[in-house]
């Protein structure tokens, strides 16, 4: 089992362009989430899902955009990169609402 | 919203000694869950606390959840180099509970 896949690694984007990162699990779990994680500050929950079609409002989603269209695939759209935006993203998902999340191995986006 | 508060932020031990983090929230929990993340590495679920005033254990690690279900901590005994990370722990947020919100963590330093 692959587990939750994350794409791209690393990214570098100019301030205004928009790309999506990709987050793809094999385990057929229901719940999945996306977070930031930025020094000093924890995991902070940007967008939510809990099945195919049903997303949901983090602590902090303004400036992404999610979708779910199939229980395996929950990608993050950066609309218009900015440089508070230049993270390390993590995706992660679960069979149960708070319940041993699987954590991908992250994207670290750095906007220039 | 829900708040989970993590202390302390930075913890430097001599390898042997013990740590303790604790962890606060603002209003009843449901469960609590704590994770480990290695230096550049991604979170790992360790443990979920559901009961008031229970007690787990996974080798040196022990884990409670406070009596009033709004605190709880994750003691190491006799610490080691392999413990060097950052330990969170993550509660049930917003309305149903479905979103998992994090706390800052709590850096462990190991000194061999």
């Amino acid at each position: 089992n692959a587990g939750v896949t994350q794409t791209p690694k690393f990214q570098v984007l100019k301030t205004g362009q928009s790309m999506t990162l990709q987050c793809a699990q094999d385990m057929n779990h229901e719940y999945m989430s996306w977070y930031r994680q930025d020094p000093g500050m924890g995991l902070r929950l940007i967008h939510y899902s809990v099945g195919a079609g049903i997303t949901d409002q983090g602590e902090v989603p303004n400036g992404y955009n999610v979708s779910r269209s199939t229980t395996e695939d929950f990608p993050l759209r950066l609309l218009s990169a900015a440089p508070s935006q230049t993270s390390v993203y993590f995706c992660a998902s679960s069979n149960t609402a708070n319940y041993g999340y699987t954590f991908g191995s992250g994207t670290r986006l750095t906007v220039v | 919203g829900q708040q989970v508060m993590q202390i302390p932020q930075y913890q430097h031990v001599q390898e042997g000694e013990d740590f303790t983090t604790y962890c606060n929230s603002s209003t009843t929990l449901s469960n609590i869950q704590w994770y480990k993340q290695r230096p550049g590495g991604h979170p790992v679920f360790l443990i979920q606390l559901v009961k008031s005033g229970e007690v787990k254990k996974q080798k040196r690690l022990t884990f409670q959840f406070g009596e009033a279900k709004k605190n709880s901590s994750l003691h190491i005994t006799a610490t080691q180099t392999t413990d060097v990370g950052t330990y969170f722990c993550a509660g049930p947020g917003g309305t149903g509970g479905f979103k998992t919100i994090f706390g800052a963590g709590t850096r462990l330093f190991v000194k061999a």
